[in-house]
């Protein structure tokens, strides 16, 4: 089984600061995949970035850029020009390769989650 | 609009009771899952389905079941509703290998 742990259970910074949310996981898989969701209050969860366990390359999607270091099972989310807008919990999830053409056989397991506050 | 709707959106259940959370989705994905949302927990899978016609056990199955009669619709029943089943319940699909799971909006229930 796999785990996944967040060790910041809230964070807060300023508007415009650059802010890292850290996640390390535990598993036995070769081949997996991770990723950041995002959950403002509306309770929504919406994906932030991907990164497949295969690829050295750090995925980055606009402001949001990971630091994936596969041996040493780490996966941080680094956020930068910060928004008032990207106040939310932050969940780390991680999904192991799947033999399914449909998805990812076993589901996501999550960490417990990071709250970020942006002031303003 | 494309996505998936889960009914109702809240609930207050007495314990004991029989209930059927919905879910629907519009985008042809072959897998479906439920999650629970727990504060301090994050979430924790509960069933899934890959298929239509297949469904399998998550982390936390004990007390509820699923069905998966069609690629749209994944029910997900508690028999006899206790108060440790209060909870917010989400609904995930994903149509493609290895890819990103889309969440439903949640339905918030309450087990008294």
């Amino acid at each position: 089984a796999q785990t996944v742990t967040q060790s910041q259970p809230e964070m807060s910074v300023q508007e415009a600061e650059t802010v890292t949310l850290s996640c390390t996981y535990d598993t036995s898989e070769s081949n997996y995949y991770l990723f950041w969701y995002k959950q403002p209050p509306s309770r929504q969860m919406i994906l932030v970035i991907r990164q497949e366990a295969y690829k050295q390359q750090n995925a980055t999607e606009n402001r949001f850029s990971v630091n994936f270091q596969k041996a040493a099972k780490s996966f941080s989310l680094k956020i930068s020009d910060s928004q008032l807008g990207d106040t939310a919990m932050y969940f780390c999830a991680f999904m192991k390769h799947s033999m399914y053409s449909g998805g990812g056989a076993d589901g996501l397991t999550f960490g417990k989650g990071t709250h970020l506050i942006i002031q303003p | 609009i494309a996505g998936i709707t889960q009914a109702p959106t809240s609930q207050i259940l007495a314990a004991g009771r029989r209930m059927t959370l919905r879910c629907t989705q519009d985008m042809r994905h072959n897998a479906m899952y439920w999650y629970r949302q727990d504060l301090g927990l994050g979430l924790r899978l509960i069933h899934y389905s890959n298929t239509a016609g297949t469904t399998g056990k998550g982390e936390v199955p004990d007390g509820y079941s699923v069905s998966r009669a069609n690629t749209d619709d994944f029910p997900l029943t508690l028999a006899s509703a206790v108060p440790s089943q209060t909870s917010v319940y989400f609904c995930a699909s994903s149509g493609q290998r290895n890819n990103e799971q889309f969440f439903g909006p949640g339905t918030r229930l309450t087990v008294l």
